[in-house]
């Protein structure tokens, strides 16, 4: 399957923790979209990467989350000392292009459950 | 600030009939629109999209139309059949993509 990849499918934390989620975009696609989606709301976009690049991260919230796109490897959403309002589906898109005329390839989502 | 809506959180339709699943936006500025189905427990799949410059796009049994001036587009599935049944979300493009909160469609057999 060369869909986006998204590990792991669910991930409970304890507040305080940190959370790391993984996306593995499609073949070929060097462009990456990290999306949020809270309960009962549409899905929010938070920051979109090339390799190592960050490209825009207008929708990250301004403490405690970062991402990134190594040269090698899955881009990481990194959430650290994470609250209760961080729980919600991450979404992660990859496209061809980076304009977004492109249709853009989401995975299946990591489901983060703060306790 | 919801730069994208779908007021209608559920739709109910009949099997073989047509559903139409509306969403607005607010931003003149959005030169493409697409179309995203989902199902529980998957990421969102791409459906149909349209660019600013048409008012209308088909695709098999999909239809998408875009109402520029009323800054209104819909998608038109006919005939609507079960496997139909999902979220679907509209999205908008200007510096990134804006997502409508969704419309929950079930296809009754």
């Amino acid at each position: 399957n060369a869909g986006v990849m998204q590990n792991p499918r669910h991930l409970v934390r304890r507040r305080g923790q940190e959370a790391r989620l993984r996306c593995s975009p499609m073949k070929g696609h060097s462009h990456v979209y990290w999306y949020r989606q809270l309960p009962e709301e549409g899905l929010k976009f938070m920051v979109y990467l090339q390799k190592e690049n960050i490209i825009d991260e207008s929708g990250m919230p301004k403490e405690r989350f970062s991402a990134e796109f190594p040269k090698e490897g899955p881009s990481i959403l990194r959430i650290q000392q994470v609250v209760r309002g961080d729980s919600a589906a991450y979404f992660c898109a990859s496209s061809q292009q980076g304009t977004v005329t492109y249709e853009q390839y989401f995975g299946p989502g990591t489901r983060l459950t703060v306790t | 600030d919801q730069q994208v809506k779908q007021n209608s959180p559920s739709l109910s339709v009949q099997e073989g009939r047509i559903s139409i699943l509306n969403c607005d936006y607010t931003n003149s500025m959005f030169d493409y629109f697409l179309w995203y189905k989902k199902y529980p427990a998957e990421g969102p799949t791409f459906l149909i999209s349209i660019s600013s410059i048409k008012d209308k796009n088909e695709d098999g049994r999909f239809t998408v139309f875009l109402n520029k001036s009323a800054k209104h587009l819909s998608l038109h599935i006919v005939p609507s059949q079960p496997g139909d049944s999902a979220v679907y979300f509209c999205a908008a493009s200007g510096n990134q993509f804006y997502f409508g909160t969704g419309t929950s469609l079930t296809v009754i057999p």
